[in-house]
């Protein structure tokens, strides 16, 4: 079975930093781009970042673009989000999300069940 | 920020079909992919439709999609109860260099 499962969300004062990681198992890691997705309490869904599956191409959602870095350990199965200059408007549930083999097909299957961040002071 | 326009809410009685529009841009629907996903209140979304109308093994065939020019649609058929949710549409735009998601729609079966 597919599984994603993320964790490292908190809370943390405006300006922190957060690292989040996604656990994947059930399928060739390595093979897939994986995609970050945000959803702040009572809005929709808002696209993070993307990663190939051989991590050496990324990108960004403008609003995070310099402060938050996307990567992968393809031998560990595992994927980051390293959150820097957080702000409270950053506050959000953050979903790891399957992508497809290739990076723009939007195939986002499974997603994990979700970490929440929370900026605050 | 979204670029992808629905509807905010649809509804219908049990059996009854509803469809859901997502407009976008010929950098985004016009050149790429749509998917579309299905939140439950309280849970991840879920993926329904790929691929602009290609449904994941264990989507009932009830779900279906379609897309012409910048626009594309969700059709749900025979409405059920339990299709009382939240549904998003996604694509990559060409011009963001990202992906884009629907504004959202809440579907209410009456």
């Amino acid at each position: 079975e597919v599984q994603l499962l993320e964790s490292g969300g908190g809370m943390v004062q405006p300006g922190g930093s957060l690292r989040l990681s996604c656990a994947a198992s059930g399928f060739t890691f390595s093979s897939y781009a994986m995609s970050w997705v945000r959803q702040a309490p009572g809005k929709g869904l808002e696209w993070v970042s993307v990663i190939n599956a051989g991590g050496g191409v990324t990108y960004y959602a403008d609003s995070v673009k310099g402060r938050f870095t996307i990567s992968r350990d393809n031998s560990k199965n595992t994927l980051f989000l390293q959150m820097n200059s957080l702000r409270a408007d950053d506050t959000a549930v953050y979903y790891c999300a399957k992508d497809g083999p290739v990076l723009t097909f939007g195939w986002f299957d499974p997603w994990g069940q979700g970490t929440l961040v929370t900026v605050s002071s | 920020q979204s670029i992808l326009t629905q509807p905010p809410s649809a509804s219908g009685t049990p059996g009854q079909r509803v469809t859901i529009s997502c407009s976008g841009s010929s950098s985004n629907i016009g050149s790429n992919t749509v998917s579309w996903f299905q939140q439950l209140p309280g849970t991840a979304p879920k993926l329904l439709i790929y691929s602009d109308d290609q449904r994941p093994s264990g989507v009932p065939d009830r779900f279906s999609g379609s897309k012409s020019g910048t626009s594309a649609s969700l059709a749900i058929s025979g409405l059920q109860s339990e299709d009382e949710a939240d549904y998003y549409c996604a694509a990559w735009d060409d011009s963001l260099n990202g992906y884009v998601f629907g504004t959202g729609t809440k579907v209410t079966v009456l």
